[in-house]
This record gives structure tokens, C-alpha cells and sequence, in this order.
């Protein structure tokens, strides 16, 4: 099984700040890689798809990066919507998905 | 409108079982990927199980209880659960799935199913 860590667990920024959330693979996943974010009591949302493609209706201020067994996801200015948790998924054996990293307000 | 709509959750007693359905539409169902994801309170997510072209995957934690099928005439995805378990307990998402076990485009609002005595 391919085991996915993200870090931080928690992250604390302001309106404004660049944020990067990281996600490792325990094993190379080549770019089938993809980012959610979710807020309390809402259903997920994909937001980047093979590791750097954004999802149609995705806000540009939202990137990924990565191959392999790192990526990154980067929000260029944090916006008061964007305060929610962040999953990364790999999807190139089965699937599995990282704990998960909150974004809260500072 | 891409739609899917879960039902069947509910309480059922550990060893028990019971089945999940996903009403899909505005799309192209029969040529769609599908899959379920889980979400037990206050916890992350969890890929449970995709079913592509009549081939099913299942996460090692489900594997031999639970059971994915769909049918097509009735663009309606199914989850057969069966033996649950306490940890079962979570809320269920029916999601479009784009390449076989990811990503998930399209989810619905949940089923929750409840495992306890």
C-alpha cells in the first residue's frame, strides 16, 4: 500500500500570506496526484489533478508541483475562503489519501 | 448538472450489514468511473472502494465485507456492506471518478451509517 504524510498538520496564516503544503508518497506515484480542500461540514472539493492541472472553476491563486514521491500545494494569497483543511490523494496504485492539513486563521 | 445522491445509511448493530445506493446524474454514467469514500466524525478521508469497466478495487480494510456494483440501466451505484465493524462507522461519499480510482470530481452530500450495539 502507498502511505501519503502532508505537512504541516496545522498551518496558521493571514489573509494575503503565499502558504505551500507539502504531501510525500511513500513510493513513487509518478504525477497521479491530487489536492481537495474541505471545510467543516461541506463536501470535498478537487482542486488540482495530476499533481499541477487545475480543476475548471479553480481559483489561479491555487498551484501544485511534484512528481514522484513529493508535491507541494501553494495558495499565492491566502483569501478568507480559502480557511479550510487540504487532503492530497494518490491514485497511481488504488488509492489513499494524506491526513490531511488545516489552514486557520492567525 | 453533474448530480450524484447517496441513501441507505442509517444504525445497524456490529455484524450487520447494509446497502448503500448513489443516484448519478447529468452525466454519461455507464462510461464513468465511480467510487466510494469515507468519513468517520471528526476524522479525514478514506478511499474505500472504485469500480471502471466491470473491474472493482477495494481498500485492504473493506476487502472481503464489503461489496461495490453498479447498474446501468438505472444509472445507480451500490455499496454491500456486511460483517461491519465499529470503525466502520463514518459518513459515505459517492463520488465521479475521472481515471479509474482518482481523482473524484463530482461528490454527494453523504449517507452516514452507524455501527452500534
Amino acid at each position: 500500500d502507498i502511505q501519503m504524510t502532508q505537512s504541516p498538520s496545522t498551518l496558521s496564516a493571514s489573509v494575503g500570506d503565499k502558504v505551500t503544503i507539502t504531501c510525500r508518497a511513500s513510493q513513487s506515484i509518478s504525477s497521479w496526484l491530487a489536492w481537495y480542500q474541505q471545510k467543516p461540514g461541506k463536501v470535498p472539493k478537487l482542486l488540482i489533478y495530476k499533481a499541477s492541472s487545475l480543476q475548471n472553476g479553480v481559483p489561479s491563486r491555487f498551484s501544485g508541483s511534484g512528481s514522484e514521491t513529493e508535491f507541494t500545494l501553494t495558495i499565492s494569497s491566502l483569501q478568507p475562503d480559502d480557511f479550510a483543511t487540504y487532503y492530497c490523494q494518490q491514485y497511481s496504485s488504488y488509492s489513499s489519501f494524506g491526513p490531511g492539513t488545516k489552514v486557520d486563521i492567525k | 448538472e453533474v448530480q450524484v445522491l447517496e441513501s441507505g445509511g442509517g444504525l445497524v448493530q456490529p455484524g450487520g450489514s447494509l446497502r448503500l445506493s448513489c443516484a448519478a446524474s447529468g452525466f454519461s454514467f455507464s462510461s464513468s468511473a465511480m467510487s466510494w469514500v469515507r468519513q468517520a466524525p471528526g476524522k479525514g478521508l478514506k478511499w474505500v472502494s472504485s469500480i471502471s469497466d466491470g473491474s472493482t478495487y477495494y481498500a485492504d480494510s473493506v476487502k472481503g465485507r464489503f461489496t461495490i456494483s453498479r447498474d446501468n440501466s438505472k444509472n445507480t451505484l451500490y455499496l454491500q456492506m456486511s460483517n461491519l465493524r465499529a470503525e466502520d462507522t463514518a459518513l459515505y461519499y459517492c463520488a465521479r471518478t475521472t481515471v479509474i480510482t482518482g481523482p473524484f470530481d463530482n461528490w454527494g452530500q453523504g449517507t452516514l451509517v452507524t455501527v452500534s450495539s
